[in-house]
């Protein structure tokens, strides 16, 4: 089946620093890969779209500059929060779709990263 | 505003109990996905249902999704303490660009106590 494989799964950062996730596909190319944002017993909420060779698409309220996207291959997608602070600090999941399967919108998600920024 | 509303949010049973999850809204789905999620992972897919009225069965739990394709409803026969999740219904829906993305609903926290 297909695996996405996130890292690092655990990040402490100090305020202002700035943490890269990295988000891959390890057995099928993904051309679109997801974001998402779990705070503590909330849901998911999807922050962006990452298209491969082409801008992320921003879900509304989410700041572009704060969490850059960048999906340079179709195995790799990673998300930057740039000078980070202490509300940052959450759960940040991705996933991909795995072309393979077609009709519904099935989505492998990667195991997360837990961000805690001091 | 919650697209998809679930409940119970808590459920607390003794091994051996039967439960139901359910997951309402007023969008109409292409498809609505269960997942299960364990503390620190992500969520695992459990199942995918597309037709309105169709009903899966993945050993004790079934799935159904909603004639309007509004809802979608998991009963667990039986459960045994290794149910215990968090139990996500997420809901396919096609962006105004085009695309399509999953909506989650903020989940059902289910224990089974032995």
């Amino acid at each position: 089946g297909a695996v996405v494989s996130q890292h690092p799964s655990r990040v402490i950062c100090k305020s202002g620093t700035s943490v890269k996730i990295e988000c891959r596909s390890l057995d099928f190319q993904a051309t679109t890969m997801f974001w998402y944002r779990q705070f503590p017993k909330q849901s998911l909420m999807l922050m962006a779209t990452s298209n491969e060779g082409s801008k992320a698409t921003y879900e509304q309220g989410v700041e572009k500059d704060k969490f850059l996207i960048n999906h340079a291959s179709l195995t790799l997608s990673t998300l930057t929060v740039t000078s980070a602070h202490p509300e940052d600090s959450s759960f940040y999941i991705c996933s991909a779709r795995d072309p393979r399967y077609s009709g519904a919108n099935v989505l492998t998600f990667g195991a997360g990263s837990r961000l805690t920024v001091l | 505003t919650q697209l998809l509303e679930q409940s119970p949010q808590f459920l607390s049973i003794q091994e051996g109990e039967n439960l139901t999850v359910y997951c309402n809204s007023s969008s109409v789905f292409s498809s609505l996905q269960w997942y299960r999620q364990e503390p620190g992972e992500g969520p695992v897919l459990l199942v995918t249902v597309v037709t309105g009225g169709e009903v899966k069965k993945l050993k004790r739990l079934t799935f159904q999704f909603g004639d309007a394709r509004k809802d979608s409803s998991l009963h667990i026969t039986a459960a045994q303490p290794g149910d215990t999740g968090l139990y996500l219904c997420a809901g396919a829906k096609i962006t105004q660009g085009g695309s399509e993305k999953l909506v989650f609903g903020k989940g059902t926290k289910l224990t089974v106590n032995p």
